[in-house]
């Protein structure tokens, strides 16, 4: 079974500029998750798609926006972009489940670095 | 959402039993706890899940009391390659909106 996979793997962008992350989820997975990790921290949840729906969303500002496709692969896009948008940004996909909570399984991330 | 708490960082020394406890006083009736490894540049990987009492897998036990208010993850005989961040979570299943939320994580070195 394939993994999660994301590109690209790095990039580098200027203020203002638009960027667009790819993510391919697990075989088998139904539901994309979105995170923003900046140097030093956590991962930061950006929100989630279950059925091509956006069905959860953390602190991010609408710049911030996403799409699940019939093949349950993802895209990130933000707009505008700031210096602080600077991070790894990483997709996780998982099976939704009835009970219980889904397990994530990550991708490797894409390094944005905004200049 | 639930908050979890875990110590910043701890040292251990290989072959060592290393033991790390999160707490998550607000847990919620659904909610399961996840326990992920995350180390530099990668993507955070599973490691283990459970609900109540007792889970163990190939690589690591967790031990959740009663109140479920905390879990310790459990890695047995650690070695220089389990030097990462160690991520405690709580969430539910996506129907009830899950947004899975990691905290700071836990810092663990092993040292030859």
């Amino acid at each position: 079974e394939t993994g999660v996979t994301q590109s690209p793997t790095h990039l580098i962008k200027t203020r203002g500029q638009q960027v667009t992350l790819r993510c391919s989820s697990q075989s088998g997975h139904n539901t994309v998750s979105w995170y923003q990790q900046a140097l030093g921290q956590g991962p930061q949840f950006i929100f989630q798609y279950y059925r091509e729906e956006e069905n959860g969303r953390g602190n991010f500002p609408p710049r911030f926006s996403g799409l699940q496709f019939p093949n349950y692969s993802s895209e990130l896009n933000v707009n505008a972009l700031e210096l602080d948008d600077s991070a790894l940004y990483l997709c996780a996909s998982s099976l939704a489940a009835t009970t219980g909570a889904n397990v994530l399984t990550f991708g490797a991330g894409s390094r944005l670095t905004v200049l | 959402l639930a908050k979890t708490t875990q110590p910043i960082s701890m040292d251990s020394y290989e072959g060592q039993e290393v033991n790390i406890t999160c707490s998550h006083n607000n847990i919620a009736t659904n909610d399961y706890i996840t326990w992920y490894q995350q180390f530099p540049s990668q993507g955070p990987r599973f490691i283990i899940q459970g609900y109540k009492t007792k889970v163990t897998n190939e690589v690591a036990s967790l031990f959740i009391p009663a109140d479920r208010k905390s879990s310790t993850l459990s890695l047995p005989r650690v070695s220089l390659s389990d030097t990462a961040v160690y991520y405690c979570l709580v969430g539910d299943a996506p129907e009830y909106g899950n947004k899975l939320v990691f905290g700071a994580g836990t810092i663990l070195r092993v040292k030859s």
